[in-house]
């Protein structure tokens, strides 16, 4: 079993549409949380940390649910800029080294 | 603020040949890596450091050497490179925590390096 795992989609939306995207992680002892984005052909990049009683930037909101072990990040009001590949990633439990998921695809068309 | 400098951006290179991509950053962070991302597999690291001094192997570390003499620089070699070499490569840095998390902080990614090799 993958340490991170994240639907590769792609999801694909219209402007405006919620989407929401979910993360599983298997280390219980994971102690912090994140949300990055990449655009093609680019470096990733911090989109959101993600915290215990979850936080929210504009129209982003990323949830942690401990007990099941996954993160969420809901997009309200899809733009086409919005359009990019979200990774998950996950640190600590007793590692230095983050873990990263695959990543999710989105696509915003018109 | 340059943050993580990668060179070079693009380089093809030919069955055998060695190489080295460098890696800088300028916000004194302990820990540095390299990954490699190929489609469909995701971000796969190959070596991380977590100081002057410290090197360890990643996940997939076979063909590559490091070294980290500074805190600065963290370059990655290329011993003989092979085409199963040909991917895009990502330096990463990031502070390290003193608190009870470890690495809870950003994690500083450099533009990315491009190779082929024929």
């Amino acid at each position: 079993r993958k340490e991170v795992e994240q639907d590769p989609g792609p999801f694909n939306v219209p402007e405006g549409a919620t989407v929401a995207f979910n993360c599983t992680y298997s280390n219980s002892a994971s102690q912090s949380f994140f949300w990055y984005r990449q655009d093609c052909r680019k470096e990733p990049k911090l989109l959101m940390s993600v915290y215990s009683s979850g936080n929210e930037d504009g129209r982003f909101t990323a949830q942690l649910n401990r007990a099941s072990q996954y993160i969420s990040l809901l997009i309200r009001d899809s733009k086409l800029s919005d359009s990019a590949t979200y990774l998950c990633v996950v640190n600590g439990g007793g590692s230095y080294i983050p873990t990263f998921g695959r990543g999710t695809s989105l696509i915003v068309h018109p | 603020n340059a943050g993580v400098t990668q060179t070079p951006k693009f380089q093809v290179l030919k069955t055998g040949q060695s190489m080295t991509l460098q890696c800088a950053q300028d916000m004194n962070h302990e820990y540095m890596s390299w990954y490699r991302q190929d489609p469909g597999m995701g971000l796969r690291l190959i070596h991380y450091s977590v100081g002057a001094g410290i090197t360890d192997q990643g996940e997939v570390p076979n063909g590559y050497n490091v070294s980290r003499s500074t805190t600065e620089d963290f370059p990655l070699r290329l011993l003989s490179a092979a085409p199963s070499q040909t991917s895009v490569y990502f330096c990463a840095s990031s502070s390290r925590s003193r608190g009870a998390i470890p690495l809870a902080n950003t994690i500083y990614f450099g533009e990315g390096s491009w190779l082929t090799v024929v």
